[in-house]
């Protein structure tokens, strides 16, 4: 079964301190992975993906197929990084669907 | 542009009423979808489109039904409203394939 697993509903960090969102997948074939964020009062929004292997916000994200994890890091927490982060992966079959996993809130406290 | 609009953005509902969601999107995207948010559940998957006049369901179809009669438009229904439908509804759409899919603001139902 293609499944995300987002194990922390909720993660609280200090300004500065480093930050790991944790995302596991399960996918018999070759995974296209997503990190999605909604800020306060904003719509979700693409924050990357793995196959542009960019930095957005300070943000990385490596996909590791011997963990079949996907987290997101950060070596420094700013407040304006208090959001909701999802983990998606991109599903098979057509239509461009996504799975997303439960989500987890970061709070970052000055 | 205003990207994807749903309306309405909040909704009250009885047990058994019937009521229509309205997704409308200016990009010119082929594919649409409409997510329920909940609480532990995250997003999950009702139903989607990949063009005008084609729908197919997701992980949770039941006690909805879709249309996609024009392109810009994605309309959800509910034709017997139940408590377990108390979410928070999002419309999104996107280009084919490449995984960027474009949120609505999302529509707060509460089913009494």
């Amino acid at each position: 079964a293609q499944r995300v697993t987002q194990p922390e509903k909720l993660l609280s960090v200090f300004k500065g301190a480093p930050v790991e969102l944790k995302c596991n997948y399960s996918y018999s074939g070759s995974p296209e992975l997503f990190w999605y964020v909604q800020y306060s009062r904003q719509r979700l929004q693409l924050l990357l993906r793995h196959i542009s292997r960019e930095s957005i916000k300070g943000f990385t994200a490596d996909l590791n197929k011997g963990e079949t994890s996907f987290h997101l890091k950060k070596p420094f927490a700013q407040e304006e990084d208090s959001a909701m982060y999802y983990c998606a992966l991109l599903l098979t079959g057509g239509g461009n669907k996504l799975t997303f996993g439960t989500g987890t809130q970061l709070k970052v406290e000055l | 542009n205003a990207g994807v609009t749903q309306t309405p953005k909040f909704r009250v509902l009885k047990t058994g009423q019937s009521m229509t969601l309205l997704c409308a999107q200016d990009m010119n995207h082929e594919y649409m979808y409409w997510y329920r948010q909940d609480p532990g559940m995250g997003l999950r998957l009702i139903h989607y489109s990949v063009g005008e006049g084609t729908t197919a369901k997701g992980e949770v179809p039941d006690g909805y039904n879709v249309s996609r009669l024009k392109k810009q438009n994605f309309l959800l229904g509910l034709e017997s409203a139940a408590p377990s439908q108390t979410s928070v509804y999002f419309c999104a759409s996107s280009y084919p394939i490449t995984g960027e899919l474009f949120f609505g603001e999302g529509s707060r139902l509460t089913v009494l």
